[in-house]
């Protein structure tokens, strides 16, 4: 069975810490691997991760593929209560009709 | 602006009764997807459709049902079988299969069962 495993559930940080947040992913056929961030409602697309891309990085916020390892680090430095969010990791593999979602992380930043 | 619209944002639903929940997007996607959002749980799979009149069953589709008459509109269904509704539900969709281009999510509706 197809699985994708967020960690840690839950991070309470300080602003100003950097934080790194994992997914790891059993999957057959793996294609690729998405990082959202959900404030109140609708997700919104961080980064996209493939076997021809495996290191993305925007302002603050960088992700990393390690293929071997079958997982995916992202770091956020200096964080900033704007941060605090819940962070879904999702899975896309070849042929097949949907993304395969982690439990999420939620992170709250502190002033 | 293209985006997918979710309507309402707040459903009230006693027991026992039908209820539906609208998505339209205006991005010209292929895909549409459904997922209940409960915490702790990240997102799970309802139903989703690859095209127009043709629909899957998700992980979790029982006691929820689905239309694609439209390739705009995908509404969901939460049916009296549903016997634990009360969730948050996001819609989404995508080109293609989403594997590449990833998904585009609504603002999502709150189902709550009084």
């Amino acid at each position: 069975e197809d699985k994708v495993v967020q960690s840690p559930l839950s991070l309470v940080v300080h602003e100003g810490d950097t934080v790194t947040l994992n997914c790891s992913y059993e999957v057959t056929n793996f294609r690729s691997l998405l990082w959202y961030k959900q404030e109140k409602k609708a997700p919104t697309f961080l980064f996209m991760l493939t076997s021809s891309g495996i290191e993305k990085k925007s302002g603050r916020l960088s992700s990393i593929l390690d293929k071997k390892e079958l997982s995916s680090i992202l770091n956020i430095t200096a964080t900033q209560t704007g941060d605090s969010a819940i962070y879904l990791c999702a899975v896309g593999r070849r042929g097949a009709q949907k993304l395969v979602f982690g439990q999420g992380t939620r992170l709250t930043i502190n002033p | 602006d293209g985006g997918i619209t979710q309507s309402p944002k707040y459903l009230f639903r006693k027991e026992g009764q039908n209820v539906t929940l609208s998505c339209e997007q205006n991005l010209n996607h292929d895909a549409m997807y459904w997922y209940r959002q409960d915490p702790g749980q990240g997102l799970r799979l309802i139903y989703y459709s690859q095209i127009v009149n043709d629909f899957q069953k998700g992980d979790i589709a029982e006691g929820y049902s689905v239309s694609r008459e439209k390739k705009e509109s995908f509404p969901l269904t939460v049916t009296s079988a549903q016997k634990n509704p009360t969730a948050f539900y996001l819609c989404a969709s995508s080109r293609d299969t989403g594997e590449l281009y990833g998904y585009t999510f609504g603002s999502g509706t709150r189902l709550t069962v009084v």
